[in-house]
């Protein structure tokens, strides 16, 4: 059983499309992440959400809107697609009172705006 | 500031040499961890060790190693008896206290080539 999962793997879209990225795990987690590696391979937060509650929310467009339905689950959905959104896209989940819990990744989704 | 900063954006090892991935952070909260991940080529994240700051010995698992060096904040990573398949990128992190939501902070990465 995949841990985190999401969905898709990849995604080749126009500039000025809608997107979303889903995401689940199944390990009983209360927070999940999503964060962006880009070109030069640097993964950077995007946001935080603890028991379905946004908790860290960094300086991204608006257009990137996170949706938690329920602790297992943490969508993306990215509005006007921008080149400079190409990217991939990880998801990943933990404990957050247990501090040596790593966090456990999702596969990554590589998202390319043409 | 910074919290990881890994300064080596590439080295190189022989095969079945020894090699370490350097690794410093920066926190004032007395309790952290930190982790070391594994990205292959094809992508994915791979954990692989983990290093408390309470923990008094240094943490290992299978050919990797932590050096924790607490006064000088670093936490080198080192591969004994490389491997082709230890060839990657390899990244550094940190979670400060247990509070919910609490990020993960990444280095910027050291990609490793393992040398025939």
């Amino acid at each position: 059983d995949t841990a985190v999962s999401q969905t898709p793997k990849y995604l080749v879209t126009q500039m000025g499309n809608d997107k979303s990225i889903k995401c689940e795990q199944n390990l009983g987690h209360d927070t999940m992440y999503w964060y962006k590696q880009d070109s030069k391979k640097f993964l950077k937060i995007m946001f935080s959400y603890n028991n379905k509650e946004l908790i860290i929310n960094e300086t991204v467009p608006n257009r990137f809107s996170p949706k938690s339905p329920d602790k297992a689950h943490l969508n993306l959905h990215i509005n006007s697609l921008e080149l400079g959104d190409s990217a991939v896209y990880f998801c990943a989940s933990s404990q957050a009172t247990v501090i040596n819990t790593e966090a456990f990744f999702g596969q990554g989704t590589r998202l390319t705006v043409v | 500031a910074q919290k990881i900063t890994q300064t080596q954006p590439g080295m190189f090892v022989q095969e079945k040499e020894a090699v370490t991935l350097d690794c410093t952070y920066d926190t004032s909260d007395p309790s952290y961890g930190l982790f070391w991940y594994k990205q292959p080529s094809s992508g994915e994240m791979i954990f692989l060790i983990y290093q408390g700051s309470y923990d008094q010995q240094n943490a290992t698992e299978g050919r990797y190693s932590l050096n924790f060096q607490k006064a000088r904040k670093s936490a080198n990573l080192v591969i004994s008896a490389s491997q082709l398949g230890d060839s990657a990128m390899y990244f550094c992190a940190m979670r400060e206290g247990a509070l919910a939501g609490n990020q993960f902070y990444f280095g910027t990465g050291t990609s490793l080539t393992v040398i025939p």
